[in-house]
């Protein structure tokens, strides 16, 4: 099955500064890869994500970069803010064998602490 | 709107009882999910419904039992659960032919005594 490693594992910066988390992914065969942010007591939401067949993709303040090569993808977030505080993960996934709708393999997650 | 409505948000179980969990979305997705969130830990993927049939289970044990009555509704019917089984437990779903961009609820904290 898919494995998804994620790093780090805790990161602060200052408000301002940029972040950048990074994830490998083992299955060749995953072509679709989201980002989560979750808050405290509050169910995952998606930020931003990422097909095989792009190598980047920019929304705002968040941008992801794919190398399908290396089988690694990254999250970044430049002019950080409070409200950036959060749990991140990155995950991956791709079409069931059968067709049908998958499931996500996710990383273990990033806790980003903005400093004010 | 991406809004995935779980229900109850809390839920505190003896390991005897029967109960159940209940997830809803309005968004005309065929495709709905079921994962189970430990504290400080990553979602990991239970089952799988995509138009409303089971096309995954990831070895649940079967004091865990999904149903799909509808395309708009799934449920999680739990009994005899450990205490071990005490954990966030997340509905999420997508459109079918976009299966991976998956939008989730706020979950369900479960805790078994």
């Amino acid at each position: 099955g898919e494995n998804v490693e994620q790093h780090p594992s805790t990161l602060s910066v200052q408000e301002g500064d940029s972040a950048v988390i990074k994830c490998t992914y083992s299955d060749s065969a995953s072509n679709y890869f989201p980002w989560y942010k979750q808050e405290l007591g509050k169910g995952p939401q998606l930020i931003i994500d990422i097909r095989s067949n792009v190598g980047e993709k920019k929304d705002q303040r968040i941008a992801v970069t794919l190398n399908k090569t290396a089988k690694h993808f990254s999250l970044h977030i430049t002019e950080t803010q409070p409200e950036d505080s959060a749990v991140y993960f990155c995950a991956a996934g791709g079409m069931y064998s059968g067709g049908g709708a998958d499931g996500l393999t996710f990383g273990k997650g990033t806790h980003l602490i903005i400093q004010p | 709107d991406t809004e995935v409505t779980q229900t109850p948000k809390h839920l505190v179980m003896g390991m005897t009882n029967k109960k159940s969990l209940k997830c809803e979305q309005h968004m005309g997705h065929r495709a709905m999910y079921w994962y189970k969130q430990k504290a400080k830990k990553p979602p990991e993927l239970m089952f799988v419904y995509s138009y409303e049939k089971l096309s995954i289970n990831e070895s649940v044990p079967s004091r865990f039992s999904p149903e799909c009555p509808n395309s708009s509704l799934l449920n999680l019917h739990l009994h005899a659960l450990q205490p071990e089984d005490s954990a966030l437990y997340l509905c999420a779903s997508s459109v079918r032919d976009r299966a991976d961009e998956q939008y989730f609820g706020p979950g369900t904290r479960l805790t078994v005594t």
